[in-house]
């Protein structure tokens, strides 16, 4: 199975914004408006917090967006907080497969 | 508040069945568009989908784990229960339940947001 290509880490500096990339092909991400995103702490529950590419559930953050261009979605964390500091994870709709598929995976480090 | 909770064996032994209970509350199974999976998480790696059981008993699974993979749904329990038949250590993960509201759906697959997971339950497989 084909996860989508997420690079394995970004760092920045509290206050700092950083990008996510998510990247896939014409089956998946660029095919559709489909995209999640997940901010996952180690050892708790992951938390959506982007669907449908670039909307936020009630409750999370405005410093989170996301967004797409062509095969590639992206993550965007501004306002960069320690509390910010985990794994994050895209999933897209594909219509090679009878489930989603998940990014590699993104760890996040507030320098 | 929708709150699910995974239980199960915290061992188990080579070759031996793994069975997985997803307790959930705050919805219904029996609702139109609602979806309970199971996605795992080896140690150190990502997150991988497992199943997904719909509202309709309409059930997908990983096309590389399809052939030892079972979801069941007991809509008066509020419970969806996962078996993974030939366990092997390579399978030791920590294993999440998580609800779907299905957004769309296309010829091969559905999408939808998971927008409620249970804490995780990890499973090890050694002798």
């Amino acid at each position: 199975q084909s996860a989508l290509t997420q690079p394995a880490s970004v760092s920045g500096s509290p206050g700092q914004s950083i990008i996510i990339s998510c990247t896939g092909t014409s089956s998946d991400v660029g095919g559709y408006r489909f995209v999640s995103w997940y901010q996952h702490h180690p050892g708790k529950a992951p938390k959506l917090i982007i669907y449908e590419v670039n909307n936020r559930p009630s409750g999370v953050s405005n410093r989170f967006s996301g967004s797409k261009s062509g095969n590639t979605a992206s993550l965007t964390i501004s306002g960069l907080q320690a509390e910010d500091e985990a794994d994050y994870y895209c999933s897209s709709y594909t219509n090679s497969r009878t489930l989603e598929v998940f990014g590699t995976g993104t760890k996040v480090t507030v320098l | 508040q929708i709150t699910l909770k995974e239980s199960g064996p915290t061992l188990v032994k080579p070759t031996q069945t793994l069975t997985l209970t997803c307790t959930f509350s705050g919805f219904s199974l029996s609702t139109s568009g609602v979806g309970v999976g199971w996605i795992r998480q080896p140690p150190g790696k990502a997150l991988e989908w497992l199943a997904l059981i719909y509202w309709d008993d309409d059930k997908r699974y990983s096309p590389s784990l399809k052939n030892r993979l079972t979801i069941t749904k007991d809509t008066s329990k509020n419970q969806v229960v996962l078996t993974m038949t030939n366990m092997d250590p390579v399978d030791t993960a920590t294993y999440y339940c998580a609800h779907q509201i299905v957004g769309y759906c296309g010829s091969t697959s559905c999408y939808g947001p998971l927008d409620s997971w249970g804490q995780g339950t990890l499973v090890t497989v050694s002798s």
